[in-house]
């Protein structure tokens, strides 16, 4: 799978958007960019994934650029809930392959 | 969206002993789990693969005799730390593996060996 890079920590002000990068350039054709989070203490929470299309939910929006070698994950309105750690992860397509999770970027939602 | 329940949450048990964790997929079958173990400020490490009805397979450097995997039906894993000491003290966390290949996580367990 392929390797993502992160920044270590955000910070973003409650009910702004926050808008966290991953890059992905070793990426391949049919990898697909996923995204978790973790907050502390608690198993990861799938949030959003996508191949190549802009994709939404009622959680985030996920923008891949056009050449697919970094991707950013929208939180509309952040909200001190949304404090956790954000982990980006290149994976396989469907058939069988494991998470691998990076260091992700730890986001702090403040008032 | 699917639930995974992984029982206990906290579990302190003395040096020497054995503990067990139990990883449910309570709405869906799960013919794959994965159990992870994370320690403090540090990533998810996957441990091993577990698959239904087959023996477990281990990531490079996982003792497979002191990490013990049952995957014995589709909707039960259990992952036993044997002869527990201070530095298995760990979060460990089971995913399990949907019909779409999602992965659905527990709710981690926190291992204090005293």
């Amino acid at each position: 799978d392929a390797k993502t890079t992160q920044p270590p920590s955000m910070d973003c002000a409650e009910g702004r958007a926050a808008n966290l990068p991953c890059n992905h350039s070793t990426i391949s054709g049919n990898e697909y960019v996923y995204w978790y989070r973790q907050i502390h203490s608690q198993g990861p929470q799938y949030i959003i994934h996508g191949l190549k299309n802009n994709e939404t939910n009622e959680m985030a929006s996920l923008i891949i650029t056009e050449d697919r070698k970094s991707s950013t994950l929208i939180l509309p309105h952040a909200t001190l809930r949304d404090t956790a750690v954000y982990y980006c992860i290149v994976r396989g397509g469907l058939g069988y392959s494991t998470l691998t999770f990076g260091k992700g970027t730890m986001l702090l939602v403040s008032p | 969206g699917a639930v995974v329940s992984q029982h206990p949450s906290r579990v302190i048990c003395k040096s020497g002993t054995s503990v067990k964790i139990e990883c449910r997929s309570l709405d869906f079958q799960a013919t794959t789990m994965f159990w992870y173990r994370q320690f403090p400020k540090k990533s998810l490490m996957l441990m091993a693969t577990s698959n239904e009805g087959s023996k477990a397979t281990y990531e490079q450097g996982v003792e497979k005799d002191k990490f013990l995997i049952n995957h014995a039906s589709l909707t039960l894993s259990t992952l036993t730390v044997t002869s527990a000491h201070p530095e298995d003290s760990s979060f460990y966390i089971c995913s399990a593996r949907g019909q779409r290949d999602e992965a659905f996580f527990g709710q981690g367990t926190r291992l204090t060996v005293v």
